[in-house]
């Protein structure tokens, strides 16, 4: 157990569905981060939060949009995703300031079909 | 550029040493990263370096880092079957929260 956990661990969607991924972390941390995770790829960062302002979107589509309501929660809301855009989706935190360290979630599995 | 590189695979005897190599390209790196993925789970952190360091050990594992070749390396010593996982290299940018990844080197351990 890492202290940031993910839910759902799996979700299959349509191409026309809107679902949310959430992620928690219970570290006290003041950072939060989404990123991608597509077989023979590099995990791909998507966005980052500190302090809940967001801090990097990394040339995401507008079809994936992240809220960040307070430094514990994070979200990454789907609409109208495409078929590529299944992967293993990470959530991360870490302390700015106390250390390099990021810690990660178990992801949820996306399969859009 | 930012760029990570791993091999993709290696597989080792139970019981003797697991080499992982990486070469990254971002001199301005301050830590570079050991994560470890097994199935069905999330990373994570077995060890960092600080650039400014050569080594790192810690009980079964040694970071080595060449930062002229811009080259890091994980060894295992006496690898165990549970040892088996995906084993990310990754480098942190100066100034940044950014952690850039290679693609992973799954790593089988046989008995």
């Amino acid at each position: 157990e890492t202290g940031v956990t993910q839910t759902p661990r799996h979700l299959v969607m349509g191409m026309t569905n809107k679902k949310s991924l959430k992620c928690e972390q219970h570290l006290g941390h003041n950072a939060m981060y989404w990123y991608k995770q597509s077989a023979k790829k590099p995990l791909e960062l998507m966005f980052v939060y500190n302090f809940k302002e967001q801090t990097e979107n990394n040339s995401v589509p507008s079809r994936f949009s992240p809220e960040c309501p307070n430094s514990s929660h994070l979200f990454l809301h789907l609409h109208t995703l495409q078929p590529e855009d299944s992967a293993l989706y990470l959530c991360a935190s870490s302390q700015e300031g106390s250390g390099p360290e990021q810690y990660f979630g178990p992801g949820t599995r996306l399969t859009v079909t | 550029g930012e760029d990570v590189e791993q091999s993709l695979f290696l597989s080792v005897r139970e019981g003797d040493s697991s080499v992982i190599n990486c070469t990254y390209t971002d001199s301005s790196s301050t830590y570079l990263y050991w994560y470890k993925q097994e199935p069905g789970a999330g990373l994570q952190l077995l060890t960092y370096i600080f650039s400014n360091m050569d080594m790192k050990q810690d009980q079964r594992l040694t970071v080595l880092l060449n930062k002229k070749d811009k080259h890091l390396s994980l060894r295992i010593a006496d690898t165990q079957t549970g040892d088996s996982a995906i084993y990310f290299c990754a480098e942190s940018p100066s100034n940044t929260d950014k952690l850039i990844f290679g693609t992973g080197t799954r790593l089988q351990v046989f008995p």
